[in-house]
């Protein structure tokens, strides 16, 4: 039982470039969850999904996409990357809702040049 | 959106003592409430999810203590030993609709021996 992987683990990017962060959770759980941690700050929550085929924004969603196809993975994509996209991405699962503690991945750290 | 802060920012503490910091959020549309430890360079995992107004959670030698009505939580650490060193992360879901978990900013604590 692996948890919540994520890849990759570091990145960097030019401006303007796309890529994909992976999230894979093998718990079966129905809710994951896309968080940015900069300095000095709390996670954010980017973009939520409560099942397969559902996803909904967050309170930073502006320059990403995120796609929900099956149970397991939760891919985060930049299509245009910047600056200020330069944090920590965190994936993270739970059960059901925010009211039942999430588990998340290691983590990846994007650097945006 | 909701602002959940956390005081104090860092906090030192010899080992053997005990301590404690808070965490306050808006008390409206409170469903629950998380604090997750967080070690460097590691991912958060999950010390306690409360729900109801009085609520007190304990792990080992540290516990946790919920007021809904004020919008407060308190996280204690009795006899702090050095693996106790960490950051401390609340974090505030509010139902309404939307998933997903308002963060504070978290304590580092950092046990000196």
């Amino acid at each position: 039982n692996a948890g919540v992987t994520q890849t990759p683990k570091f990145r960097i990017l030019k401006i303007g470039q796309s890529m994909t962060l992976q999230c894979t959770q093998d718990m079966n759980h129905n809710y994951m969850y896309w968080y940015r941690q900069d300095p000095g700050m709390g996670l954010k929550l980017i973009y939520y999904s409560v099942g397969a085929g559902i996803t909904d924004k967050g309170e930073v969603p502006n320059g990403y996409n995120v796609s929900r196809s099956t149970t397991e993975d939760f891919p985060l994509r930049l299509e245009l990357a910047a600056p200020s996209q330069t944090s920590v991405y965190f994936c993270a699962s739970s059960y059901e809702t925010s009211v039942l503690a999430q588990y998340f991945g290691p983590g990846t750290r994007l650097t945006v040049l | 959106i909701l602002n959940v802060e956390q005081s104090p920012q860092s906090l030192h503490v010899q080992e053997g003592d005990s301590t404690n910091f808070t965490c306050s959020f808006p008390s409206s549309n409170f469903y629950a409430l998380h604090w997750y430890r967080w070690e460097t360079a590691k991912s958060p995992e999950a010390l306690f999810v409360m729900t109801l107004n009085g609520d007190e959670k304990k792990k080992g030698r540290i516990s946790a203590t919920l007021n809904t009505k004020e919008g407060y939580s308190y996280l204690y650490i009795k006899g702090s030993q050095p693996e106790d060193s960490a950051t401390y992360l609340c974090a505030s879901y509010s139902g309404g609709g939307a998933d997903g978990l308002t963060f504070g900013k978290g304590t580092h604590l950092i046990i000196q021996p």
